[in-house]
């Protein structure tokens, strides 16, 4: 069955440093999300994408954040300048979205455990 | 924007005993998902349920979509189902998870 692939599965870094996050949705996948967890608290929406661009984000998606499709099968996710409480398991996940109102199963990866010291 | 409730927040099982994990959203949604967080974080999806019943296995859903709540009901329960059970739904092009169910299971 196919799945969605991230890596690093860990990533220490220090405070200030860029980071990025690497994901391989599932290839017939149209739509790609970010989430991150926060150490023993629920799962939080980051930024989805569609079609190139951004289709929405949340309040927690600042000017630090940026995500990319460089290439058919990547997207990533970039922390330009980290901090101590990005730390955090990201999660990518990726859907068919067969478009208007119908909608489908997000397929999460195993997740970036990032470590921000 | 749309809210997500889970009870109970802990739940500690003798093996063997069947269980029923509760959500709640506040408004009318397109998708809804079970999910298993195991112990090494990963995220599995369990179920796609925005309305009707299903059954995997020893687990099984029901969404009553017009009335705003998804039931999650794990029979026989074993240790491997330890760990944290989510809800999520959609609400707009992201997936809004609820605080979770913690579930311990004795041996």
């Amino acid at each position: 069955e196919p799945e969605v692939t991230q890596t690093p599965s860990h990533q220490v870094t220090q405070m200030g440093q860029e980071v990025i996050l690497r994901c391989v949705p599932i290839s017939n996948h149209l739509y790609f999300y970010w989430y991150r967890q926060i150490l023993g608290q629920k799962v939080e929406f980051l930024v989805s994408f569609y079609n190139n661009e951004i289709s929405e984000k949340s309040e927690i998606f600042d000017d630090q954040f940026s995500v990319e499709r460089p290439d058919g099968s990547n997207f990533t996710l970039k922390i330009r300048s980290t901090k101590l409480e990005d730390s955090a398991m990201y999660f990518c996940a990726s859907s068919v979205r067969r478009g208007g109102l119908s909608t489908d199963t997000q397929y999460f990866g195993p997740g970036t455990r990032l470590t921000v010291l | 924007g749309i809210q997500v409730e889970q009870s109970p927040p802990d739940l500690i099982l003798q093996e063997g005993a069947n269980s029923t994990l509760r959500c709640n959203f506040s408004d009318s949604v397109n998708n809804l998902q079970w999910f298993h967080q195991n112990p090494w974080g990963q995220l599995i999806n369990l179920f796609y349920i925005p309305s009707g019943t299903k059954q995997n296995g020893r687990l099984s859903a029901t969404t009553v979509a017009t009335e705003r709540y998804s039931l999650l009901y794990i029979s026989s329960s074993q240790t491997t189902d330890s760990g944290v059970y989510f809800c999520a739904v959609e609400g707009g092009n992201k997936l809004v998870f609820g605080a979770g169910t913690i579930l311990r299971v004795k041996s």
